[in-house]
């Protein structure tokens, strides 16, 4: 159990489009849902917490309005990187507590998403 | 501020053991986690304490001392497929997991 999804694996977009990474988990509800960012040979990267039916809280430094994230429902969340610049090229991976539970304690993660920005 | 420290590469032989060292600050404590991340894959989890002492888990164990703010991963029977990267993450206070920046183990036969 507490598999948590992401679509697409991976995306090559061209400067200025936006891209929107969809996280999911499978079987178990998540109020709560984080997105990282790491570049290569780099540590985890909070960019904001993703709570449902209400604003995420971004991280001092992420730009809310070019990271939008919507957390519509207990299983979705969203990450929209509008007006993607080779800057934003990164591996975006989001994870997602149990709600309740002994293990609610625990982030699962998804299988993260390559953005390549040319 | 809050900080986590560890090795950045170890090598180790196959069929050897291996101790990953972490040491952390944070604000407030709620556990530390160990999470073994594949090149080009999301990170899995391996284990969590929050009581001082070792956790054994098959050929893995994990030591937390709280006091000196002192973790270790110790990996057994190194098998090649233990190469990878070892992060170690500290729960603050708010429940955010801060990160360190990972420990690139090498496997050689």
């Amino acid at each position: 159990g507490a598999v948590v999804s992401q679509h697409p694996s991976w995306v090559i977009c061209k400067s200025g489009t936006s891209v929107k990474i969809e996280c999911r988990s499978l079987d178990f509800q998540a109020t709560t849902m984080f997105w990282y960012r790491q570049f290569p040979k780099q540590s985890l990267m909070l960019m904001a917490t993703s709570n449902e039916g209400s604003k995420a809280t971004y991280e001092q430094g992420v730009e809310k309005d070019k990271f939008l994230i919507n957390h519509a429902s207990l299983t979705l969340s969203t990450l929209t990187v509008t007006s993607a610049h080779p800057e934003d090229s990164s591996f975006y991976i989001c994870s997602a507590h149990l709600d309740g539970g002994i293990l609610s304690i625990e982030q699962f993660f998804g299988p993260g998403t390559r953005l390549t920005v040319l | 501020g809050q900080n986590i420290d560890q090795p950045t590469e170890m090598t180790a032989t196959e069929g050897a053991i291996v101790q990953i060292n972490c040491t952390y600050q944070t604000s407030g404590f709620n556990g530390l986690f160990w999470y073994q991340q594949h090149a080009g894959e999301a990170p899995t989890f391996l284990s969590y304490n929050v009581l001082d002492g070792l956790e054994e888990k098959g050929r893995f164990s994990s030591f937390l001392s709280r006091s000196k703010g002192y973790s270790y991963l110790l990996l057994k029977e190194l098998q090649m497929k233990d190469s990878a990267s070892y992060l170690c993450a500290s729960m603050d206070s708010n429940y955010q997991l801060i990160w360190g920046a990972g420990t690139k183990l090498i496997i050689k036969p």
